[in-house]
């Protein structure tokens, strides 16, 4: 138990379809995350919340929407989609830097995104 | 841009011993490096961190060395056993208050009996 609840765990969609992933964290923390996990890629960063607000967009295409309603929950609508888009897509949640000091990212188990 | 990647994409090490695992990055501000480990069907799990104003960090059975001359940071687990079996990443900090990370590619650690 991460402490980082990811739901669905699995999604198969339509390029046509809508959909949400939810992300939920019980560690009192104030910073949340979206990451996409590719095969023989790197985990790339793309939403990074602070307090509700939206610090980091990483250049993500408009097809995904994030969305932070509170400290706890984070969610990644999705529109839209492209195969290229199929993925694992990971929440992590932290607390705020403070000052020099980051502080480390605690993932959940991930949801994956199939597009067909 | 920065970068962070691993030496290996595959270590093999015989149950019992110690394992390195090697990771390069190419931001000199970073200031900030964790080590996850992640299963098989599961996220990535914190090991251990370090910032860049030490060199070392030890933990239960795992030792964090980070080389900010040569920009590189090492993992090493002692007295490896079957269940440290995973991928392994590095994911360092851009230095520059973004709290984003950068992740290598990643190590596949395989035991053998």
């Amino acid at each position: 138990e991460t402490g980082v609840t990811q739901t669905p765990r699995h999604l198969v969609m339509g390029m046509t379809n809508k959909k949400s992933l939810k992300c939920e964290q019980h560690l009192g923390h104030n910073a949340m995350y979206w990451y996409k996990q590719s095969a023989k890629k790197p985990l790339e960063l793309m939403f990074v919340y602070n307090f509700k607000e939206q610090t980091e967009n990483n250049s993500v295409p408009s097809r995904f929407s994030p969305e932070c309603p509170n400290s706890s929950h984070l969610f990644l609508h999705l529109h839209t989609l492209q195969p290229e888009d199929s993925a694992l897509y990971l929440c992590a949640s932290s607390q705020v830097r403070s000052g020099p000091n980051n502080q480390p990212q605690h993932f959940g188990d991930g949801t994956r995104l199939s597009i067909l | 841009g920065e970068s962070v990647g691993l030496h290996l994409p595959t270590l093999s090490v015989q149950e019992g011993d110690n394992s390195i695992i090697n990771c390069a990055y190419s931001n000199s501000a970073s200031d900030y490096f964790i080590w996850y480990k992640q299963e098989s069907g599961k996220g990535p799990q914190f090991i251990i961190d370090i910032r860049s104003n030490m060199d070392k960090r030890q933990g239960q059975r795992v030792t964090v060395l980070l080389n900010k001359t040569v920009k590189h940071l090492s993992l090493q687990i002692a007295a490896t056993q079957p269940g440290d079996s995973a991928v392994y990443f590095c994911a360092g900090d851009s230095g520059g208050g973004a709290d984003g990370l950068t992740f290598g590619k990643g190590t596949h650690l395989i035991i053998q009996p």
